[in-house]
C-alpha cells in the first residue's frame, strides 16, 4: 500500500528555518516524482517544489532561493528545508507522488507551518 | 506562468442534481488536466487525469472533458457525499491549481 507521512511541521518565527520531512513506503521515492504542495488556512491549492527521479528539483516563484527539496533514497523519504520564512508560508504543507500524466495519485496528510513572532 | 481560473466560485446544489464546474486555463495545456476533490482537514483527493480518465475506485458519476484551454467536471447525480470543494490543476508546464470551487448543500 502506498503511504506518505510527513513530519516537522511547528511554529516558527519569521525569518528561522525548518526542514520537513516525507517519509514514504509502498514505493521507491528514487523512481519517482515528488513534490511539496501547500495549503494557506482558508486557502487554495499552491504548488511548491518537484524533484524528479533524476534528482532535477524545480521550485514556485515565490520560494525560489529560500526552499529546497531533496531525498534520501536509503531512507526513503523527501525533505523541504525551509529558510527566511515569512508570514506568508503559514500552510499545511502536503507532499505528493506525481503520476506520469503529471498529477498527483498519492498524497500524505500534510504538516502545519506557521510562521509568526 | 500558466493560471487556472475555476468557475463558479461557489456552486449551491441539491441531491440528484447534475452539476457542471469549468476551468479554464491561460495558454493551450492539450489535456494535461486533472480534477481533485477535497474535504475540510483531508489531502485532496484525485477524481479525473488527462482531462478525461476516471482513477481506479472513484465513481462513475465523475466524468470530465475538454482539451486545450477549456475544461468541465461534471457530477451526473450529486450524491451527499460529494458536497466538498473541488480544484483543478494543470500539469503542461510544471504545476498549477485553479483557486477552487465550493460545491454546497442548496
Amino acid at each position: 500500500e502506498v503511504q506518505l507521512v510527513e513530519s516537522g511541521g511547528g511554529l516558527v518565527q519569521p525569518g528561522g528555518s525548518l526542514r520537513l520531512s516525507c517519509a514514504a513506503s509502498g514505493f521507491s521515492v528514487s523512481d519517482n516524482y515528488m513534490s511539496w504542495v501547500r495549503q494557506a488556512p482558508g486557502k487554495g491549492l499552491e504548488w511548491v517544489s518537484i524533484i524528479y527521479n533524476s534528482g532535477t528539483t524545480y521550485y514556485a516563484d515565490s520560494v525560489t532561493g529560500r526552499f529546497t527539496i531533496s531525498r534520501d533514497n536509503f531512507k526513503n523519504t523527501i525533505y523541504l528545508q525551509m529558510n527566511s520564512l515569512r508570514a506568508e508560508d503559514t500552510a499545511v504543507y502536503y507532499c505528493a507522488r506525481v503520476a506520469g500524466s503529471g498529477c498527483y495519485g498519492a498524497w500524505g496528510q500534510g504538516t502545519l507551518v506557521t510562521v509568526s513572532s | 506562468d500558466i493560471q487556472m481560473t475555476q468557475s463558479p466560485s461557489t456552486l449551491s446544489a441539491s441531491v440528484g442534481d447534475r452539476v457542471t464546474i469549468t476551468c479554464r486555463a491561460s495558454q493551450n495545456i492539450n489535456r494535461w488536466l486533472a480534477w481533485y476533490q477535497q474535504k475540510p482537514g483531508k489531502a485532496p483527493k484525485l477524481l479525473i487525469y488527462k482531462a478525461s480518465s476516471l482513477e481506479s475506485g472513484v465513481p462513475s458519476r465523475f466524468s470530465g472533458s475538454g482539451s486545450g484551454t477549456e475544461f468541465t467536471l461534471t457530477i451526473s447525480s450529486l450524491q451527499p457525499d460529494d458536497f466538498a470543494t473541488y480544484y483543478c490543476q494543470q500539469s503542461n508546464s510544471y504545476s498549477t491549481f485553479g483557486q477552487g470551487t465550493k460545491v454546497e448543500i442548496k
